[in-house]
């Protein structure tokens, strides 16, 4: 119950296009769905975050879509660049859990190829 | 720049040595994380230290031993190794519950590789 479903695996996307990603969550005590950029070589590093009481959030050309009743959420890349060439992972924790709340559950992640 | 910083960047080890990675951070915060990732993995959490002190170890072998001097620094202990250890190791800091904001503040890692 506490799995983070991502998808897909491998993203590959012409430069100008869209890159989106997929994820699905079980438990419904999680509320706050981050999302996690690592380039080859770093840690992974905050690229946007979304509340469950909002349906969207865009910051630049990146764009959370969420869906509470399905229990997905999703990331949208617009104008995908080269320099978004990296893995990216979705997340979720809960705020109400004690010790989980200091846990952040991942996704398997995406790794994003984005070809001039 | 990061504003966490690990040292070493990279460590090879024998399987019998004992050895140490270094974590820092001044950006005042009072969570800290040491992960372990390996090659195409998400981050696994193995340690979370609260107002330096631990408060979440996630079954992790004794032969790992995290210390926690004060609110900045971070070690992780290591002694008889296996290979099967070789990942990179991340140390993350957070303002306080990273449910708070969902977002941690991760190092560039050490390249951990066990022979």
């Amino acid at each position: 119950q506490q799995q983070v479903k991502q998808s897909p695996q491998s993203l590959i996307v012409q430069k100008g296009g869209i890159s989106i990603i997929n994820c699905a969550y079980e438990n419904t005590a999680f509320d706050y769905f981050p999302w996690y950029q690592q380039f080859p070589g770093k840690g992974p590093a905050l690229l946007i975050a979304i509340r469950p009481d909002v349906s969207e959030k865009k910051e630049g050309r990146f764009t959370i879509s969420f869906n509470k009743s399905a229990k997905q959420f999703s990331l949208h890349i617009m104008d995908s660049q080269p320099g978004d060439s990296a893995t990216y992972f979705c997340a979720a924790t809960n705020a109400y859990s004690g010790a989980g709340s200091y846990q952040l559950t991942f996704g398997k992640g995406t790794k994003l190829s984005v070809i001039p | 720049d990061t504003e966490v910083t690990q040292t070493p960047k990279h460590l090879v080890m024998g399987m019998t040595n004992k050895k140490s990675l270094k974590c820092e951070q001044h950006m005042g915060h009072r969570a800290m994380y040491w992960y372990k990732q390996k090659a195409k993995k998400p981050p696994e959490l193995m340690f979370v230290y609260s107002y330096e002190k631990l408060s979440i170890n996630e079954s992790v072998p004794s032969r790992f031993s995290p210390e926690c001097p004060n609110s900045s620094l971070l070690n992780l202990h290591l002694h008889a190794l296996q290979p099967e250890d070789s990942a990179l190791y991340l140390c993350a800091s957070s303002p306080q519950r990273v449910s708070n904001t969902g977002e941690l503040f991760f190092g560039e890692g050490s390249r951990l590789t066990v022979l």
